[in-house]
């Protein structure tokens, strides 16, 4: 069982704008403004496309946006295109247990 | 431009120690501006941290692998170290190292695909 709970699918149609959920606790999501979120495509290793709650790496598209309220972070993609269609993880820094980070168990985007 | 490779055998027996290198080229694992970690994904699942060191040698573990994992670096070879003892099959998984600024992973290696089995 992760430590931090998304749902295991969403999906769009092109254009559409989605939101990926990510819950944690008081100790990792709610207690630091330290989450990232990975875009990872089949066969291929985790990238970078949000760090510190809402800030982008260059060269990631502005239609990827991240945001946090309470224990809650929240991933938004606007714009669907059928490259974005991949698993999405959230990670927090925690607190808990010498936890250092901490990871969602993934999200299935499917652009219909 | 920073590039980060996992190598090591693809097959362990159960029991036995696993050990993975991770070559950084392109940045100097000393630099003190970032740690440096592990993580894995057994097929089909999620992503598990595994553990982070930074160059002075002090270490992270996941308290759930602790006693079983040490990762050491070698800074005059820009290399970091994953041991993992007495594997069990549900340590099959691809092993991914990374680069790690503060709270987050920002460069990955492609993956090495450990398999535990007799």
């Amino acid at each position: 069982q992760s430590a931090l709970t998304q749902p295991a699918s969403v999906s769009g149609s092109p254009e559409q704008s989605i939101t990926i959920s990510c819950t944690g606790t008081g100790s990792d999501v709610g207690g630091y403004n330290y989450v990232s979120w990975f875009q990872q495509h089949p066969g291929k290793a985790p990238k970078l496309m949000i760090y510190d709650v809402d800030n982008r790496p260059s060269g990631v598209s502005d239609r990827f946006s991240g945001s946090k309220s309470g224990n809650t972070a929240s991933l938004t993609i606007s714009g669907l295109q059928a490259e974005d269609e991949a698993d999405y993880y959230c990670s927090s820094y925690s607190s808990d247990n010498a936890l250092d980070v901490v990871f969602g168990g993934g999200t299935k985007l499917t652009v219909l | 431009q920073l590039h980060l490779e996992e190598s090591g055998p693809g097959l362990v027996k159960p029991s036995e120690t696993l050990s993975l290198t991770c070559t950084v080229s392109g940045g100097f694992i000393t630099s003190s501006s970032y740690y440096w970690g592990w993580i894995r994904q057994p097929p089909g699942k999620g992503l598990e941290w595994i553990g982070s060191a930074y160059y002075t040698g002090r270490t992270y573990y996941n308290p759930s692998l602790k006693s079983r994992v040490t990762i050491s670096l070698d800074t005059p070879k820009n290399q970091i170290f994953l041991t993992l003892t007495s594997v069990i099959a549900a340590d099959t998984a691809v092993y991914y190292c990374a680069r790690r600024p503060y709270w987050y992973f920002d460069f990955w290696g492609r993956g090495i695909q450990v398999t535990v089995s007799s």
